[in-house]
């Protein structure tokens, strides 16, 4: 069935190094791929998303890499700050509205 | 724009009672998704409705329904509750199905007794 794994579940950075993490989906019809950043007490607030028709974007700090043929997506973040301390989530989709999430990665990021 | 709001935000229940939550999504999305998060088994996809009709369903009993109306406001309803039906239960709302970003609301947390 359809399924994504996360890589790592816990990751922790010095502010100001970076921070990378990465996802494998299983189902190839899959085109639409986002990530969520979640605080605590809070909902997923999406943070980038990218679709199969292109192979990167980049929004400041934060940048998506898309490999389909191997499928796997990884989100890096630059510069991390002490803010960006949260959990992250990725997701896949194909045409509907049924997000496949992954399991998760808390990342944090120490002064 | 207002984001997507979710009522109640925090409910306790006992085993047995049943459950109605409310989701109005941003002004002007027609379709909204509803998933369960757990720790143990993460984000799951509950359902998702788009013009007042059920568009697709994950794999859930039937204790669990929704429904959407006219002004593309959803609830769902979980009946006959259960000790591992504790979760926080999300919203997300986008313009039309399938081909849009989806946002999330803060969230619903149910504590069944």
């Amino acid at each position: 069935g359809e399924n994504v794994e996360q890589h790592p579940s816990t990751l922790s950075v010095q502010e100001g190094d970076s921070a990378v993490i990465k996802c494998t989906y299983s189902d190839s019809a899959s085109n639409y791929f986002p990530w969520y950043k979640q605080e605590l007490g809070k909902g997923p607030q999406l943070i980038i998303d990218i679709r199969s028709n292109v192979g990167e974007k980049k929004d400041q700090r934060i940048a998506v890499t898309l490999n389909k043929t191997a499928k796997h997506f990884s989100l890096h973040i630059t510069e991390t700050q002490p803010e960006d301390s949260a959990v992250y989530f990725c997701a896949a989709s194909s045409n509907t509205d049924k997000l496949i999430f992954g399991t998760g990665t808390r990342l944090q990021v120490f002064p | 724009k207002a984001g997507v709001t979710q009522t109640p935000r925090y409910l306790i229940k006992t085993r047995g009672q049943q459950v109605t939550l409310s989701c109005s999504p941003i002004s002007g999305h027609r379709s909204v998704s509803w998933y369960q998060q757990t720790p143990g088994q993460g984000l799951q996809f509950l359902f998702e409705y788009f013009s007042e009709t059920q568009r697709n369903k994950g794999n859930f009993p039937g204790r669990f329904s929704g429904r959407q109306f006219s002004n593309s406001r959803s609830e769902m309803n979980v009946s006959t509750l259960e000790l591992g039906d504790s979760a926080l239960y999300l919203c997300a709302s986008s313009p039309s199905p399938g081909t849009d970003t989806q946002y999330f609301g803060p969230g619903t947390r149910l504590t069944v007794l």
